[in-house]
């Protein structure tokens, strides 16, 4: 496989279930990020992870947790969601430089009953 | 703070030029993004543009203003797959890129 890939790419959960999102990349970056994406909205920046480390958390709620056990492999952990959590969930990666160009995955649609 | 700007919904016809508007008031500048999002796929990069002027991609093109803080992307001889939406982004600044809501684009025949 080739650049960004997302997996489920569709997920149905209920408030009280526990899931994973998992992304993985094939472009040897360096860094990695977790979008969120609402119907109309700029995409939201979630978190960031640069060399395994995570840099940026933007004051998600907890009941997000991401987790990059190593630079190609990006997880988000999802337990006891609200319906407002529904939106589509993007991965991206770059290579850290002046440039920094992010490359997204198709996304993980969750819609939270 | 981060405020861009971009319209929402724009349609033009086969064949046609459209040009997006984008600005942009943000702390931090080192360049400007633009992607192309089709319905339910990823935002595929387009463009970036770090010095003021034109960028000339195929049918793309990509202008930026720095001084103005205003970018534009240019669809030329339009076809059915460009219905799209179109996001721009600035930065990165600290990792962040900051996206404008997107412009959806509609192509009619």
């Amino acid at each position: 496989e080739t650049g960004v890939t997302q997996t489920p790419r569709h997920l149905v959960m209920g408030m009280t279930n526990k899931k994973s999102l998992k992304c993985e990349q094939h472009l040897g970056h360096n860094a990695m990020y977790w979008y969120k994406q609402s119907a109309k909205k700029p995409l939201e920046l979630m978190f960031v992870y640069s060399l395994e480390e995570r840099v940026e958390n933007n004051s998600v709620p907890s009941r997000f947790s991401p987790e990059c056990p190593n630079s190609s492999h990006l997880f988000l952990h999802l337990h006891t969601l609200q319906p407002e959590d529904s939106a589509l969930y993007l991965c991206a990666s770059s290579q850290v430089s002046s440039t920094d160009t992010q490359y997204f995955g198709p996304g993980t649609r969750l819609t939270v009953l | 703070g981060q405020n861009i700007d971009q319209p929402t919904e724009m349609t033009a016809t086969e064949g046609a030029i459209v040009q997006i508007n984008c600005t942009y008031q943000t702390s931090g500048f080192n360049g400007l993004f633009w992607y192309q999002q089709h319905a339910g796929e990823a935002p595929t990069f387009l463009s970036y543009n770090v010095l003021d002027g034109l960028e000339e991609k195929g049918r793309f093109s990509s202008f930026l203003s720095r001084s103005k803080g205003y970018s534009y992307l240019l669809l030329k001889e339009l076809q059915m797959k460009d219905s799209a939406s179109y996001l721009c982004a600035v930065g990165p600044n600290d990792y962040k890129l900051s996206f404008g809501a997107g412009t959806t684009v509609t192509v009619r025949a």
